[in-house]
């Protein structure tokens, strides 16, 4: 089934800012947004920001979600050493009646 | 504090069924929608299915109909996953992961995962 896209892995510098994207179509992210996922190697993933671009309690406020049209942004400004990890979006495919992840961003923290 | 800690899986052989289970405690786990995800060895996550609140609807992923069963067990605050017909590509991390429903509030807790290993 068709997924979500992602660039495989992104580099910047500490104290920068990176803008990670997620491209879907009408019936996905063009739908009702994207949730935003990070994973740190050998944990479970946490969710950095959900479909209505609210970041949960807890989460730096350095993290902004955006869409336009059938494209998800995460925006993290100062980068800092623990945000290298894996970033993941999802979205809910109302045409497929299932949720899709994208293929994931490896963040790298120069 | 919200939890879902997984048990079960280890080594499975080819042909095998397996489960997982996944233990909710801290919140009222009837009303929230439960999803199973899985992370094969160096892969991203892929979305498996979920179950409704009510424990009677399922909604399956393409790749996993017809060998994968969602229940629930609102007595116990217990999810189990069971997948049938293993092969090596099965072989992954086994991920439940929790949804309110509403829109805006998404797989906001998720258990520790669960390492399945489909080998003869």
């Amino acid at each position: 089934q068709a997924g979500l896209t992602q660039p495989p892995s992104l580099s910047k510098g500490l104290r920068q800012t990176a803008t990670l994207t997620c491209t879907g179509n009408t019936n996905n992210v063009g739908y009702q947004g994207a949730v935003w996922l990070q994973q740190h190697q050998g944990h479970p993933p946490k969710v950095l920001s959900f479909r209505n671009k609210n970041r949960p309690s807890g989460i730096s406020e350095r993290l902004s979600a955006s869409r336009s049209r059938s494209t998800a942004s995460l925006t993290i400004t100062g980068l800092q050493p623990e945000d290298e990890a894996d970033y993941y979006c999802s979205a809910y495919d109302r045409s497929l009646d299932a949720w899709l992840f994208g293929g994931g961003t490896k963040l790298t923290v120069l | 504090q919200v939890q879902l800690v997984q048990s079960g899986a280890g080594v499975q052989k080819p042909g095998a069924s397996v489960e997982v289970s996944c233990k909710a405690s801290g919140y009222s786990f009837r009303n929230y929608y439960m999803h199973w995800v899985r992370q094969a060895p160096g892969q991203g996550l892929e979305w498996m299915g979920k179950i409704n609140p009510d424990g009677v609807g399922t909604t399956y992923g393409q790749n996993f109909r017809g060998r994968l069963t969602i229940t629930r067990d609102t007595s116990t605050n217990t999810l189990y996953m069971e997948l049938s017909s293993l092969t090596s590509k099965d072989t992954a991390v086994y991920y439940c992961a929790r949804e309110t429903g509403t829109f805006g509030i998404e797989f906001d807790y998720w258990g520790q995962g669960t390492l399945v290993t489909v080998s003869s």
